[in-house]
């Protein structure tokens, strides 16, 4: 089992360029999310989607689009970066959202010049 | 406003100097609290979920015990090896069934041979 899976590793845009960063997950959980991690900032969720077929905002979903397009895919799209989205982007996911432990990828790293 | 605080921010210790971090929280019914380990470049591990006041979890050279206030995750004669971020969130309140967690901004433990 991979577990949980981000592609790209690492990207560098333009400001106004866009992006899809992609997640997939092996251990047939039903929850997904994304996640942004900055210094001083601790971990934000960004979109979450409790199960496939809907998602919902979190804490700071502005600039920011989400998929999830079977039970194993969740992809976060950024339509038009801006050097205030360079951050290291994680994806998780947990069994259901209720208790369950939430299970992270190894994150994407993007800068925005 | 629902808040996760941990102490603190750095900690040196010297191999085998057990110390305690601490984690902590202001969320109306907690319904779990959970520890994570994040390596330089990496994703977060899951270590630990605890759910209600007195509870204890072991693993190897740690311990995390939980009050109605405060999560406390205490290390037993370090090793270098244990040197990483240790990270504390709880579930937000409502969530019941999304999972959504609150993040505290991290301990770097470092740990010295």
């Amino acid at each position: 089992n991979a577990g949980v899976t981000q592609t790209p590793k690492f990207q560098v845009l333009k400001t106004g360029q866009s992006m899809t960063l992609q997640c997939a997950q092996d251990m047939n959980h039903n929850s997904m999310y994304w996640y942004r991690q900055d210094p001083g900032m601790g971990l934000r969720l960004i979109y979450y989607s409790a199960s496939e077929g809907t998602t919902d905002k979190g804490e700071v979903p502005n600039g920011y689009n989400v998929s999830r397009l079977n039970k194993r895919e969740f992809s976060l799209r950024l339509e038009s970066a801006a050097p205030s989205q360079t951050s290291v982007y994680f994806c998780a996911s947990s069994d259901w959202g209720g208790r369950e432990t939430q299970y992270f990828g190894p994150g994407t790293r993007l800068l925005v010049l | 406003e629902d808040q996760v605080t941990q102490s603190p921010e750095a900690l040196r210790l010297q191999e085998g100097e057990s110390s305690s971090l601490n984690c902590s929280y202001t969320v109306s019914g907690l319904r779990g609290l959970f520890w994570y380990r994040q390596d330089p470049g990496k994703g977060p591990e899951f270590l630990f979920t605890l759910y209600s006041a007195g509870e204890e979890k072991e693993k190897e050279r740690l311990k995390a015990t939980l009050t109605k206030k405060e999560s406390f995750l205490h290390i037993t004669a370090p090793k270098p090896e244990d040197s990483a971020t240790y990270l504390c969130a709880v579930q937000a309140p409502g969530s019941s069934n999304t999972g959504k967690l609150i993040f505290g901004q991290g301990t770097t433990l470092q740990v010295k041979p």
